[in-house]
């Protein structure tokens, strides 16, 4: 199993610029979750599913927008970019087997809006 | 909604003993979960009390609270790269946002020699 893959690694945008980040995941997990995480600090939610069809808003999702037509897939929309959206963003998966809690985590995407 | 605080920052040596707190104000929620992060890297899981009272793997022990709204993550015969960020986290079972996962805001530890 590759786990939970994120595309692409690094990006840099232009304000105003729109970009979809991928992610991807093959455990057949029902949660997926958006995060994003500024230098120095902890993670923010920004969306989460709990399943195909089913997306809901976290802590701060302005500016971004999500979908999740498959189990394996829930892509993070950023329609028009702005330098407060510069930020490493992750994506995890979570499973049926949630009794541990235990999230996996995405290596992550670099974005810089200058 | 969902809040859990931790010490910004910890220093500790080679070989010791250290123990970073989680306190938090929600409800409602599966269980307290930590996770541990290396400069550049992602998140990985190290624990998680779905109940109250200690879990241990190894060199790391977690403890939960409910009555208190307290948890610790413990580090044992501390290493030089348990150097790294720890978070402590939560996720929701109530009917409005059942699933959703809230983070603390992480605490930085550093092992000297």
């Amino acid at each position: 199993n590759a786990g939970v893959t994120q595309t692409p690694k690094f990006r840099i945008l232009k304000i105003g610029q729109s970009m979809t980040l991928q992610c991807t995941q093959d455990m057949n997990h029902n949660y997926m979750y958006w995060y994003r995480q500024d230098p120095g600090m902890g993670l923010k939610l920004i969306y989460y599913s709990v399943g195909a069809g089913i997306t809901d808003k976290g802590e701060v999702p302005n500016g971004y927008n999500v979908s999740r037509s498959t189990t394996e897939d829930f892509p993070l929309r950023l329609e028009l970019a702005a330098p407060s959206q510069t930020s490493v963003y992750f994506c995890a998966s979570l499973g049926g087997e949630a009794r541990y809690n235990e999230q996996f985590f995405g290596p992550g995407t670099r974005l810089t809006v200058l | 909604g969902q809040s859990l605080e931790q010490p910004s920052e910890v220093t500790a040596v080679e070989g010791a003993i250290v123990q970073i707190n989680c306190t938090y104000q929600t409800s409602g929620f599966y269980g307290l979960s930590w996770y541990q992060q290396h400069d550049g890297g992602a998140p990985t899981f190290l624990s998680y009390n779905a109940l109250d009272g200690l879990e241990e793997t190894g060199r790391f022990s977690s403890f939960l609270s409910r009555s208190d709204s307290y948890g610790y993550l413990l580090l044992q015969e501390l290493q030089m790269k348990d150097s790294a960020s720890y978070f402590c986290a939560v996720r929701s079972f109530s009917n409005t946002n059942a699933g959703k996962s809230t983070f603390g805001d992480g605490t930085t530890l550093t092992v000297k020699p």
